[in-house]
């Protein structure tokens, strides 16, 4: 079945940037977003990327998409103490209503 | 902005009883979700509505079932608590699109979450 994967960690210090990755299966995926979640909150959408694009930019927030590959990123230029969550990525698809969760990657930001 | 609004950030149940988790949300969206949320397992969906009185099973269903009378609001029911339904749930809310490609852009929205424990 369709399927969207990320690594469970990421650590960067203050001030690098951080690079989050996604890949997933279902080819059909029209929109593909990215979602933050800080601790004890509910999901907040960051930002999301229609599949006819491979690069979308926003302040500090790069979304770069390979189609070919399946692989989306996303990247937070000089990464804050307030960037420290969790953040998912998710397939939506021109057929149902759902979207295809990944199973989040938790950025930890060291001083 | 969308709101969408959980009743309770937490709650405390005791094993057996019958428990209500309310969501309402504010912008007419057809589409609302429950997900559990686990350390280590993301969100997993327990069940899904389209319109009102609608509803189908997400990848987990079992122990919940949910209510729909109205289209601003989404009830996640445990029949009878058990200590594994001790997590995080949320509630999401989105629009349904009318056509394919760029049109069917359909973020959904999410509430703060209500950490349920069963004691």
């Amino acid at each position: 079945g369709e399927d969207v994967e990320q690594s469970l960690f990421l650590s960067v210090r203050e001030g690098d940037s951080s690079v989050i990755n996604c890949t997933y299966t279902d080819s059909s995926s029209t929109y593909l977003y990215w979602y933050k979640q800080e601790p004890g909150a509910g999901l907040q959408l960051l930002t999301y990327i229609f599949s006819n694009m491979d690069m979308k930019q926003d302040q500090r927030l790069t979304v770069l998409l390979n189609k070919k590959d399946k692989h989306l990123s996303l990247r937070i230029a000089d990464t804050q103490t307030g960037d420290s969550a969790i953040y998912f990525c998710a397939g939506a698809s021109d057929s149902n209503y759902q979207l295809i969760w990944g199973a989040g990657t938790k950025l930890i930001i060291k001083p | 902005d969308v709101k969408v609004t959980q009743s309770s950030r937490y709650l405390v149940k005791r094993t057996g009883e019958k428990v209500f988790l309310e969501c309402v949300q504010d912008m007419d969206h057809e589409n609302m979700f429950w997900y559990r949320q686990d350390p280590g397992l993301g969100l997993r969906l327990i069940y899904f509505s389209y319109d009102v009185k609608m509803k189908e099973k997400g990848d987990i269903p079992e122990g919940y079932s949910v209510s729909r009378e109205k289209k601003e609001r989404f009830s996640l029911i445990l029949e009878s608590a058990s200590t594994n339904q001790t997590s995080m749930y949320l509630c999401a809310s989105s629009l349904s699109y009318s056509g394919t490609g760029s049109n069917s852009n359909q973020p959904q929205h999410f509430g703060d979450g209500t950490r349920l424990s069963i004691l």
